[in-house]
């Protein structure tokens, strides 16, 4: 039962235009929801995050958008930069009795192109 | 301030062997955190650590199993290697076990032959 979802494997984008990553979840329990970037050889490498109780973070060029009624989280990037490609990852966490873990997705790859 | 460290970087084990991995937590966090990411998947949460004691545990059988030290410090045991085992296993760290955020380290990649 996958619990977090990314359905796009992959995403190509151009240098300088907006980079838009989705992410899904069917957990009402996940109260706080995170992004990662991993590079090849690498632990991932925390990205931003948000709280349930808000619906944007915006850090810099990321800003991150949580829809709690639709269950879907997005990451947008701008401007995109070549040195973003990379696996992103969306986690989300809450307690359950299992500690506090973190649930991943399966990841995008972002291309990001001259 | 020192991040979250692993060691070794790779290891080649057979079927049946046993294996253990070390962490090193970021300065000043409690709580660690072991996760397996196999090849085209994301993390999936082995256990979680906090002040030496397990504090939560995914779905993994009981020859996975660590330990915690008083430096905060930890160790991943795998014992009877399978095939299945080959993967990336990352160790996180947070500041206490109610923080959200966890900050990973570089991974230590297992193949088992």
């Amino acid at each position: 039962d996958q619990q977090v979802k990314q359905n796009s494997p992959s995403l190509s984008v151009q240098e300088g235009r907006i980079s838009i990553l989705n992410c899904d979840y069917t957990n009402s329990m996940f109260d706080y929801f995170l992004w990662y970037k991993k590079y090849p050889a690498e632990g991932p490498t925390f990205l931003i995050s948000i709280s349930s109780i808000k619906d944007k973070n915006e850090d810099g060029r990321f800003t991150v958008f949580l829809n709690k009624s639709a269950k879907h989280l997005s990451l947008h990037i701008v401007p995109s930069q070549p040195g973003d490609s990379a696996v992103y990852f969306c986690a989300a966490s809450g307690w359950g009795g299992g500690g506090n873990k973190l649930t991943f997705g399966t990841g995008t790859q972002l291309k990001v192109e001259l | 301030e020192t991040g979250v460290t692993q060691s070794p970087t790779h290891l080649i084990k057979t079927r049946g062997q046993q294996v253990t991995l070390r962490c090193s937590s970021q300065s000043g966090h409690n709580t660690v955190s072991w996760y397996q990411q196999a090849l085209g998947q994301g993390p999936q949460f082995i256990f979680q650590y906090y002040r030496e004691e397990e504090n939560g545990r995914g779905n993994f059988p009981p020859r996975f199993s660590g330990l915690q030290f008083p430096n905060y410090s930890s160790e991943l045991n795998v014992n009877a290697l399978e095939l299945d085992d080959s993967a990336l296993y990352l160790c996180a760290s947070s500041l206490t076990s109610q923080a959200d955020t966890q900050y990973f380290g570089p991974g230590t990649r297992l193949t088992v032959l």
